[in-house]
């Protein structure tokens, strides 16, 4: 089975654009989580999709959205970038999460600079 | 709020000896915990996982874990390390309150040959 793709590894944008990522996960799962890593915070959860709804949400500002298409894919968006959203996104794509963790299956990450 | 500490931000280990990583959690309720590592520029692999049953986990690549419910501790465990082992672990906890993976701040294991 081919693992979560992630794309594009990385981006460089400037402060006030915005950006587009994409995740494609594991054929099968219908449930796709989003994480920021950052040297500062480390991993927060941003939010997770479950049938092409947002199940859960972290503590991020509204600049940060999301969603998930029928076929599982899910894309997350960001807008007015600021410098401190430099870090490596990540996606998790799990069977599903509902009534406990499934295990998730990270992608490699989308690098993004805002310069 | 669950809180997951990994105390230890780096911790350097010569080749072929053991290993220690250590992770707390805070909860007062039953606990999911879960240890990944993320080899350079790449995204986190799951080592090992403890749901239930017996409190020794064993993962991959050698490593293992021990759930200890009086300490709330779960350390990750290797007898003998390899150059290949250099990456950052991160311990995880899920959190039933909230359904989100809480996790830890990141340990950095650097094998010196």
């Amino acid at each position: 089975k081919a693992g979560v793709t992630q794309t594009p590894r990385y981006l460089i944008k400037t402060r006030g654009q915005q950006v587009t990522l994409s995740c494609s996960p594991i054929s099968g799962h219908r449930s796709v989580s989003w994480y920021q890593q950052t040297p500062g915070q480390g991993l927060q959860f941003l939010f997770e999709y479950f049938s092409e709804t947002q199940r859960n949400k972290g503590n991020f500002p509204g600049r940060f959205s999301g969603r998930q298409f029928s076929n599982s894919r899910s894309e997350m968006n960001v807008s007015t970038l600021e410098l401190g959203d430099s870090a490596l996104y990540l996606c998790a794509s799990s069977l599903d999460l509902a009534g406990g963790p499934d295990t998730q299956y990270f992608g490699p990450g989308t690098r993004l600079t805002v310069l | 709020a669950q809180s997951v500490t990994q105390l230890d931000s780096q911790v350097p280990v010569f080749e072929e000896a053991p290993v220690e990583l250590r992770c707390n959690y805070s909860s007062s309720v039953s606990v999911y915990l879960f240890w990944y590592v993320q080899y350079p520029n790449q995204g986190l692999q799951l080592l090992l996982k403890y749901l239930s049953g017996s409190t020794l986990v064993k993962g991959i690549n050698g490593f293992e874990a021990e759930f200890n419910k009086s300490q709330t501790s779960f350390h990750l465990r290797k007898p003998s390390v390899h150059i290949s082992d250099t990456a950052e672990y991160f311990c995880a906890a899920w959190n039933f309150g909230n359904e989100k993976l809480t996790f830890g701040t990141g340990t950095r294991l650097t094998i010196i040959p």
